[in-house]
């Protein structure tokens, strides 16, 4: 079935460590988005890429980074710089960014908790 | 910049009945809105997509409208489901700009069997 698979589920991440969650899509999809969920936040975009080797700044990149090697990867390193990581993190594609008519998908999430 | 509310924040209504769910957004000049489904502790489903030179769009018991003029887009749920329990999220793409979905914080949906 075509569809993102984001990596793992759930994870622990001690003070001053980097983490690193995957996100896979098999869509053949040009764009794909990171985006962090606080409770009673909504959704806040991270980063974005609209084509390999390419990718954007969002609304909170500060702390996050990224790479866009290959169409269907899009990995999400949340380092150290990130003063309050814990967040449900999401990872999303589309078409293209444009979303001209363009439905956008989602994966099922990765909880990220500091401890 | 697009800003996206959804009032109220949480509704609760008996199995059966027929139910609004309100989005209101401050830039006229939006391109789509999209409704969006979110089980607890998981990622996001579309449920429509209405372009901003459509009104509504329908799917089943959904029904999603526009109103560019107001404001507003509203999604209406038919012979509502306990199954429908979920958090309801509208977002919208602006026309200018950044051209990036601008979510609302949604609201959580409770049908009581």
């Amino acid at each position: 079935d075509g569809g993102i698979t984001q990596s793992p589920k759930y994870l622990f991440r001690k003070e001053g460590q980097n983490v690193t969650l995957s996100c896979e899509q098999n869509l053949n999809h040009d764009a794909m988005y990171w985006y962090r969920q606080d409770p009673g936040q909504g959704l806040r975009l991270i980063y974005y890429s609209q084509i390999v080797n390419d990718f954007q700044k969002g609304d909170i990149a500060e702390g996050y980074s990224v790479s866009r090697e290959k169409k269907e990867s899009f990995p999400l390193t949340v380092t150290s710089a990130q003063k309050n990581p814990t967040a449900f993190y999401l990872c999303a594609s589309s078409i293209d960014t444009r979303a001209l008519g363009n439905t956008i998908y989602f994966g099922e999430g990765s909880w990220l908790t500091v401890v | 910049k697009q800003e996206v509310t959804q009032i109220p924040a949480a509704l609760s209504v008996p199995e059966g009945e027929n139910l609004v769910l309100n989005c209101s957004f401050t830039d006229s000049a939006i391109y789509n809105l999209q409704w969006f489904r979110q089980d607890p502790g998981k990622g996001l489903t579309s449920l429509l997509l209405i372009q901003s030179s459509q009104r509504e769009q329908t799917s089943g018991r959904l029904n999603a409208s526009l109103d560019k003029s107001s404001g507003r887009s509203t999604l209406y749920i038919a012979a509502s489901q306990p199954g429908d329990s979920a958090t309801y999220l509208c977002a919208g793409i602006s026309n200018f700009g950044n051209e990036k979905l601008t979510f609302g914080t949604g609201t959580r949906l409770t049908i009581i069997p």
